[in-house]
C-alpha cells in the first residue's frame, strides 16, 4: 500500500492551524499513525489507529479518516511543532509516508 | 520511560554481514513485539522486521527478505538483527521499536536513538 502525504513543504507561522493529507492507495481501515520527527532525533508516535492520541501529546494534535483518506490537524502551532511528520498503515504490510515538512513562515 | 539502546552498526563492504543488538529496559521486554525501522540519510522511514513477543512469528518487508533476520532473547531483554548480503542501499541508521496495537502487525510507541551502518567499498 502506497501511502502518499500532501503538501510536500507547508509554511505556516506559530499560531497557525496546519492541516496535513495521507491518502492510501487503497483503504487501510483506520490502521492509520502519525509521527513527528525533529532534525537529530527518532521519530515520535502522536496518533494512533487514525484518531488516538499517543500518551503526553498535546490536545492540539488531532487525526481524522479511515479508509483512504487522512488528516493530522494541529490547531494552533506552537514553535516546537515545526518538524517533519509521517503517516504509517499496519493494514497490509508496513508502510509510511514520504513525510510533511512543516516549516516557519 | 522505556529505554531503547541500539550497538553493532559500522562500515561493512558490500556483500557483508552485521549483526544489530538492542538492549531494552524499564519494560516488561517478554509482553512486547518489536520491530527494526531503518531511514536512509536525508531521507524518509522504512519498516524491516518485525518479531512476536515469543519470537515465534517474524515478517520482513520483501526489500530484505531472505537476507536479514531478527530475534530476541527475552532472559537478556534483546533483540537482534542479523544482516546477510549488504547492498549500499541498506547504508541507513537503524531504529529499534517497541511495535503495539489490536489486529494487524503495529504502530511504534518508543524509539531507540539508532545505530548507523554504512555499506561501501
Amino acid at each position: 500500500i502506497v501511502l502518499t502525504q500532501s503538501p510536500a513543504t507547508l509554511s505556516l507561522s506559530p499560531g497557525e492551524r496546519a492541516t496535513l493529507s495521507c491518502r492510501a492507495s487503497q483503504s487501510v481501515s483506520s490502521y492509520l499513525a502519525w509521527y513527528q520527527q525533529k532534525p537529530g532525533q527518532a521519530p515520535r508516535l502522536l496518533i494512533y489507529d487514525a484518531s488516538n492520541r499517543a500518551t503526553g501529546i498535546p490536545a492540539r494534535f488531532s487525526g481524522s479518516g479511515s479508509g483512504t483518506d487522512f488528516t493530522l490537524t494541529i490547531s494552533s502551532l506552537e514553535s516546537e511543532d515545526f518538524a517533519v511528520y509521517y503517516c504509517q498503515q499496519r493494514s497490509n504490510s508496513i508502510t509510511f509516508g514520504q513525510g510533511t515538512r512543516l516549516e516557519i513562515k | 520511560q522505556v529505554q531503547l539502546v541500539e550497538s553493532g552498526g559500522g562500515l561493512v563492504k558490500p556483500g557483508g554481514s552485521l549483526r544489530l543488538s538492542c538492549a531494552a529496559s524499564r519494560l516488561t521486554f517478554s509482553d512486547r513485539y518489536m520491530s527494526w525501522i531503518r531511514q536512509a540519510p536525508g531521507k524518509g522511514l522504512e519498516w524491516v522486521a518485525y518479531i512476536s513477543n515469543s519470537g515465534s512469528n517474524t515478517v520482513y518487508p520483501d526489500s530484505v527478505k531472505g537476507r536479514f533476520t531478527v530475534s530476541r532473547d527475552n532472559a537478556k531483554n534483546s533483540l537482534f538483527l542479523q544482516m546477510n548480503s549488504l547492498r549500499a542501499e541498506d547504508t541507513a541508521l537503524y531504529y529499534c521499536v517497541t511495535t503495539t496495537g489490536a489486529g494487524p502487525l503495529g504502530h511504534f510507541d518508543n524509539w531507540g536513538q539508532g545505530s548507523l551502518v554504512t555499506v561501501s567499498s
